[in-house]
């Protein structure tokens, strides 16, 4: 069965810090990728999402992700974090063709201004 | 473009009651998933339909079922509610073909069993 791993439960960085959120997925198969953030009182809004082509996908508000497929991670990265971006991140994964998202616990992210 | 709404917002029920919720997708949208969110176990996906279609199923009791219109709204029924109901249940849409597009979630309903 899939399943996802994201490693930083809680993460607190001061702003303009740099931000790396870590995720892995356990499936050998052709995988969608995505990350999902969740700001306070809001509901799911997709930041990024990975389908083929060049591993290093941007997304909105300057965060990337960097598929690695032989680590089966697909990370997320903001060069500098703003006290906007407190909000818990889901890293999700698909087969391709496939609706059923398969999410990680989520990551609640605190930046102190 | 609206987006994905869902009706009621917050719901109070007592154990061995029935709920149903409801969710309009987007415009356009024939493909609306389920999902439970609760701090134990996070997000689990309950099913999905697809043009009035269950095409996908997730690792729920028979307690927990489903439909979708002609309209592409969905309801979500749950009946025989235990405490451990209580969650978040969320609702996405996406058009439902192609490769790996994207699904828009709902604010969810929050659902209290007491």
């Amino acid at each position: 069965a899939q399943s996802v791993s994201q490693h930083n439960h809680h993460v607190i960085l001061s702003e303009a810090a740099s931000l790396e959120l870590g995720c892995n997925y356990s499936y050998g198969g052709t995988v969608n990728l995505f990350w999902y953030v969740q700001y306070p009182g809001q509901h799911l809004q997709l930041l990024l999402k990975y389908f083929s082509g060049d591993p290093l996908v941007k997304g909105i508000k300057g965060f990337e992700a960097e598929f690695i497929k032989s680590k089966f991670s697909f990370n997320l990265r903001k060069p500098s974090v703003q006290w906007s971006d407190t909000a818990e991140y889901f890293c999700a994964v698909s087969n391709t063709g496939f609706q059923k998202l398969v999410f990680g616990t989520g990551t609640r992210l605190l930046v102190s201004p | 473009k609206a987006g994905v709404t869902q009706t009621p917002r917050y719901l109070i029920k007592t154990r061995g009651q029935q709920v149903t919720l409801s969710c309009s997708p987007i415009s356009g949208h024939r493909s609306v998933s389920w999902y439970q969110q609760t701090p134990g176990q996070g997000l689990q996906f309950l099913f999905e339909y697809f043009s009035e279609t269950q095409r996908n199923k997730g690792n729920f009791p028979g307690r927990f079922s489903g439909r979708q219109f002609s309209n592409s709204r969905s309801e979500m029924n749950v009946s025989t509610l235990e405490l451990g109901d209580s969650a978040l249940y969320l609702c996405a849409s996406s058009s439902g073909t192609g490769v790996g597009n994207e699904q828009f979630f709902g604010p969810g309903t929050r659902l209290t069993v007491l």
